[in-house]
């Protein structure tokens, strides 16, 4: 199985800053990655997908990059919104995986 | 609006099995793939496996091989998702989810509200 390996586990920011989390695949995945929001008692919420495509009705200050290996999300000015826990997921093959996720605090 | 309803929380005995079901609304049922994920107390979501709706073709993850089946109902549109031999380990919130491909690659880009199964003695 393709293993993900995101980071950093977790930050710490202020509204306004701009966050970038990066994932790395143990293989090559193309750009069959997408990112996802995470918040308590709700399912988690589709970003981006093939590694830099905004979902429909996702604000644009999310942003992806990346290709083969190394991928990053970047939010480009933190929202109080945007606090919450951030997944990679690969789909390039099965058993499609995720990463270990990226808890994004309050400073 | 597409829409997936998840059958609601189960408490259920270590060794017993749970049955989710997942309806699905509003988009055509056969057309997309759909997929299990749990996600355990303070912990990352894991994938379970998927099935295809239209051939009732299904890949489940390693770990839960010999444990899990993934079933589909046509004429209600529905999927299901049962796990037998339940140890306490095997509480989480599982979640359905639709996958709509890409030119390259795919996404989970509507998911069921989540079912909590909880498992103790």
């Amino acid at each position: 199985a393709i293993q993900m390996t995101q980071s950093p586990s977790s930050l710490s920011a202020s509204v306004g800053d701009r966050v970038t989390i990066t994932c790395r695949a143990s293989h090559a995945i193309r750009v069959d990655l997408g990112w996802y929001q995470a918040k308590p008692g709700k399912a988690p919420k589709l970003l981006i997908y093939a590694a830099s495509i905004l979902q429909s009705g996702v604000p644009s200050r999310f942003s992806g990059s990346g290709s083969g290996t190394d991928f990053t999300l970047t939010i480009s000015s933190l929202q109080p919104e945007d606090f919450a826990t951030y997944y990679c997921l690969q789909d390039y093959n099965y058993p499609w995986t995720f990463g270990q996720g990226t808890k994004v605090e309050i400073k | 609006q597409v829409q997936l309803v998840q059958s609601g929380a189960e408490v259920k005995k270590p060794g017993a099995s749970v049955k989710v079901s997942c309806e699905a609304s509003g988009y055509t049922f056969t057309n997309h793939y759909m997929h299990w994920v749990r996600q355990a107390p303070g912990q990352g979501p894991e994938w379970m496996g998927m099935i295809n709706p239209s051939g009732g073709n299904t890949n489940y993850a390693q770990n839960f091989q010999g444990r899990v089946t993934m079933t589909r109902d046509t004429s209600t549109n529905t999927i299901y998702l049962e796990v037998s031999s339940l140890r306490s380990e095997d509480t989480a919130v599982y979640y359905c989810a639709r996958e709509t491909r890409h030119g390259s690659g795919s996404s989970c880009d509507y998911w069921g509200q989540g079912t909590l199964v909880t498992v103790s003695s």
